[in-house]
């Protein structure tokens, strides 16, 4: 089955820095890889999203590369700012059947110093 | 609106109690989900529904029932539960369950405790 591998698990940079999180899948199948934010006693917040036919997506200090040859993906954010630390997450859309499902990496506790 | 409501944020039920837990989206998604997290791992899919019927039981203990009324809501009845049982537990919805239609949007999720 589809397994999901996010590295590392906790990032610490400075302010104004870019932080880079990386995920790799084993499913060749996967065609949906989204990421999530969650905040501390919040729920997942999608923040962005790419599909198999794009290799790249950007929006405003965040983008999402995707290179499926090595099947790997991964989050890129600039100019860090404070609000940027949460826990980080990804995942990959792989099918069951005739359902698909969210298969998760372990997460990626950002942190980001003043 | 990209809005998953749950209800309520925080419940601390005895092992012998009957609790329900309660989602709403109105965004016309056709797939609801639940999953329970734990302290510093990623959710853990529990039951998916698509179009208002059961497609995905996750080997859950019948403690948890899940039932979805209608497209808008969904409720998880708790019963008899365990100590290991208190969790976050995270509604979710999509517009359907093939490829490219799961992304899912989470609700803020209801803290379990069971004592």
């Amino acid at each position: 089955g589809e397994n999901v591998e996010q590295h590392p698990s906790t990032l610490s940079v400075q302010e104004g820095d870019s932080a880079v999180i990386k995920c790799t899948y084993s499913d060749s199948a996967s065609n949906y890889f989204p990421w999530y934010k969650q905040e501390l006693g919040k729920g997942p917040q999608l923040i962005i999203d790419i599909r198999s036919n794009v290799g790249e997506k950007k929006d405003q200090r965040i983008a999402v590369t995707l290179n499926k040859t090595a099947k790997h993906f991964s989050l890129h954010i600039t100019e860090t700012q404070p609000e940027d630390s949460a826990v980080y997450f990804c995942a990959a859309s792989t099918s069951f059947g005739s359902n698909y499902q969210l298969i998760w990496g372990a997460g990626t506790k950002l942190i980001i110093k003043p | 609106d990209t809005e998953v409501t749950q209800t309520p944020k925080h419940l601390v039920m005895g092992m012998t109690n009957k609790k329900s837990l309660k989602c709403e989206q109105h965004m016309g998604h056709r797939a609801m989900y639940w999953y329970k997290q734990k302290a510093k791992k990623p959710p853990e899919l529990m039951f998916v529904y698509s179009y208002e019927k059961l497609s995905i039981n996750e080997s859950v203990p019948s403690r948890f029932s899940p039932e979805c009324p209608n497209s808008s809501l969904l409720n998880l009845h708790l019963h008899a539960l365990q100590p290991e049982d208190s969790a976050l537990y995270l509604c979710a919805s999509s517009r359907g369950t093939g490829g490219w239609n799961t992304e899912a949007f989470f609700g803020q999720g209801t803290r379990l405790t069971v004592v």
